[in-house]
């Protein structure tokens, strides 16, 4: 089965500098790469996400990389405010709609 | 548009008893799915419904874990017994069909931690 690494596990930022987040996954047949964000007492939230057809995509201050090739996509979120602290979880799926397949997550804390 | 309902929010119990999560999607989601969220740990799908059918429940310890879509809204999970182990979240989403919305993203509710002591 699919299998996703995330690393750093914890990230600490100052406010205005950049945070990237890598993953990596096992399965060739994944071409569907969301990341969520997750608040404390929340549920995680899709804050973008990448398909297998496209190498990079970008929303704002956040953009998303993708190698098929070396099987590793990557977050880049620009500009960090203290309102982006909290915990971002890479996943990967056969399709948007099956299984999703979650990395540990990440724990971001931006410091003003 | 409301979202993932879930309730409830918290929930205590000693192990060996057994507890119920309900979850309401979001209105005309005909995709919903359980995931189990251990402490530090990313989401862990326990069993997704396409309307009230099962679509995938491989992860799912069926010998204490059940699950159920009654007319393909609403649905339960249930534990009988509870282990220690499973002190977790467990997170209910839904998700479209319907190209005209954003299709297969998946919505998550705030979820229900559970603790067995």
């Amino acid at each position: 089965g699919e299998n996703v690494e995330q690393h750093p596990s914890t990230l600490s930022v100052q406010e205005g500098d950049s945070a990237v987040i890598k993953c990596t996954y096992s399965d060739s047949a994944s071409n569907y790469f969301p990341w969520y964000k997750q608040e404390l007492g929340k549920g995680p939230q899709l804050i973008i996400d990448i398909r297998s057809n496209v190498g990079e995509k970008k929303d704002q201050r956040i953009a998303v990389t993708l190698n098929k090739t070396a099987k590793h996509f990557s977050l880049h979120i620009t500009e960090t405010q203290p309102e982006d602290s909290a915990v971002y979880f890479c996943a990967a799926s056969q399709n948007s709609w099956g299984k999703l397949q979650f990395g540990a997550g990440t724990q971001v804390v931006v410091t003003p | 548009e409301a979202g993932v309902a879930q309730s409830p929010r918290y929930k205590i119990i000693e192990k060996r008893q057994s507890v119920a999560f309900w979850c309401n999607p979001i209105s005309g989601h005909a995709t919903l799915y359980w995931y189990q969220q251990i402490l530090g740990q990313g989401p862990k799908l326990l069993i997704q419904f396409q309307n009230n059918g099962v679509v995938d429940d491989s992860q799912l310890p069926k010998d204490r874990f059940s699950a159920e879509r009654l007319k393909g809204v609403d649905s339960t999970l249930k534990i009988q017994p509870a282990k220690l182990e499973d002190s977790a979240v467990y997170l209910c989403a839904s998700s479209s069909l319907r190209t005209s919305e954003r299709p297969n993203e998946q919505f998550f509710g705030p979820g229900t931690r559970l603790t067995v002591l």
